[in-house]
């Protein structure tokens, strides 16, 4: 079955950079979601088709695509952003595949 | 403000059955595909079924094929899953969540979603 595949855990201090990788054979042909979960609250969508950003998500906030792997980046980290960070995308079926999540923690 | 909202979940024995709901709130759900996905303890997320804003497609993943129903009440604004023949493995807490586009293409994301119920399949 087709996968993605994220890092654990991703740590920053406030005020870095904060990159979240999720790869995937089939990235180069299917769009990425990227979603925010904190505990025990909805996920929220945070990025769309691969870089767009949903109405309401802060513009520190962004996506980016290069070949099987896609990228997640918070510039700017604040406490707030603490949470799991979850990519989507699709198989062969056009099923959505979610990667397993990263925690991110702001020291 | 716009919501969904889960309920229904609880402690169900392997092999029975149990129906689960979600009503949602201030948009017009009617236009609306709807999915179902699930997030089991200490594993990510699984995408489980969708069903058309008319309810007339419904698609399934097939750890769930011929055991879950998912179904909707336009009336009530209320979407449903109905399921049987309960494994120990589909204990989850169990999202909806809400297909981004009003066309019949669907868009297979989630712009909204709901904090889940739980369900727990155990003897």
């Amino acid at each position: 079955s087709y996968e993605l595949t994220q890092p654990p855990s991703v740590s920053v201090s406030p005020g870095q950079t904060a990159r979240i990788t999720c790869s995937g054979d089939a990235l180069p042909n299917q769009y990425a979601y990227w979603y925010q979960q904190k505990s025990g609250q909805a996920p929220i969508l945070v990025i769309y088709k691969d870089s767009e950003r949903p109405s309401g998500i802060p513009e520190r906030f962004s996506g980016s695509s290069s070949g099987t792997i896609v990228t997640l980046t918070i510039s700017g980290v604040q406490a707030e952003d603490e949470a799991d960070y979850f990519c989507q995308s699709a198989d062969s079926s056009g099923s959505p595949v979610f990667g397993g999540g990263t925690k991110l923690t702001v020291l | 403000q716009v919501q969904l909202v889960e309920s229904g979940g609880g402690v169900v024995q392997p092999g029975r059955s149990l129906r689960i709901s979600c009503a949602a709130s201030r948009f017009s759900f009617s236009k609306y595909a709807m999915h179902w996905v699930r997030q089991a303890p200490g594993r990510g997320l699984e995408w489980v079924a969708v069903i058309s804003y008319d309810g007339s497609n419904k698609y399934y993943a097939d750890s769930v094929k011929g055991r879950f129903t998912i179904s909707r009440d336009n009336s009530k604004n209320t979407l449903y899953l109905e399921m049987n023949s309960l494994r120990p493995e589909d204990t989850a807490v169990y999202h909806c969540a809400r297909d981004p586009v009003t066309t019949r293409v669907l868009a297979w994301y989630f712009d909204l979603w709901g904090r889940g119920t739980l369900v727990t399949v155990s003897s």
